[in-house]
């Protein structure tokens, strides 16, 4: 099974900062087959990024993807007030689908 | 609009039985394959099981392997798992997703509200 290791667990950002977001895999993985979701407290998650740099349908421009083999980044350029949330990373290069366990970015 | 909306969550006890379905909409629903995805309260995904548009294919992680069954209906457009054995760490908000058209190599998009299973005496 790969193991997801996403980190920081939280960061503590203020509006308008850049966020840097990383996720770290346990084995190298089939090609980018890695996805990014937002999840907001009491909703589900949300696609953001797909194929470890394709923003999915409706992802502002701000979002950006990147990395390959082990190591993933997600990158906010500019944080704005709704994008406070938990991601996820997750592969789906092998079985079992896996997930990070999260990392939460809370206003400062 | 991609709709998919899940219900049959509850409360149950230790070694009994729950069926979780998901009503699907807006979209081609043999096409596409199906999974479930959990989340214990306050913690992170689980993916559970998959299956694809035919019903050919199915997979199970192995945390619910021998316990929980994936199938689907396609006349009705909707997707069920049905959960015996249930225990303790069972409990989680249950996740319908929308997968890809191919084989398990894809993502989960879009999810579903979600329904919350509790497990308990």
């Amino acid at each position: 099974e790969i193991v997801l290791t996403q980190s920081p667990g939280t960061l503590s950002m203020s509006p308008g900062e850049r966020a840097t977001l990383s996720c770290r895999a346990s084995q190298i993985f089939s090609s980018t087959y890695l996805v990014w979701y937002q999840q907001k407290p009491g909703q589900a998650p949300r696609l953001l990024i797909y194929d470890a740099s394709s923003r999915a349908a409706g992802t502002p421009d701000r979002f950006s993807g990147s990395g390959s083999g082990t190591d993933f980044t997600l990158t906010i350029s500019r944080l704005e007030p709704e994008d406070f949330a938990v991601y996820y990373c997750q592969q789906y290069g092998t079985l079992p689908r896996t997930f990070g366990q999260g990392t939460k970015v809370e206003i400062k | 609009e991609v709709q998919l909306v899940e219900s049959g969550g509850g409360l149950v006890q230790p070694g009994g039985s729950l069926r979780l379905s998901c009503a699907a909409s807006g979209f081609t629903f043999n096409i596409y394959s199906m999974s479930w995805v959990r989340q214990a309260p306050g913690k992170g995904l689980e993916w559970v099981s998959y299956i694809s548009g035919s019903s050919g294919t199915k997979y199970y992680a192995d945390s619910v392997k021998g316990r929980f069954t994936i199938s689907r209906d396609n006349a009705k457009n909707s997707l069920y798992l049905q959960m015996n054995s249930l225990r303790d760490e069972d409990t989680a908000v249950y996740y319908c997703a929308r997968d890809g058209r191919g084989s398990y190599r894809d993502w989960f998009d879009p999810w579903g509200q979600g329904t919350l299973v509790t497990v308990s005496s």
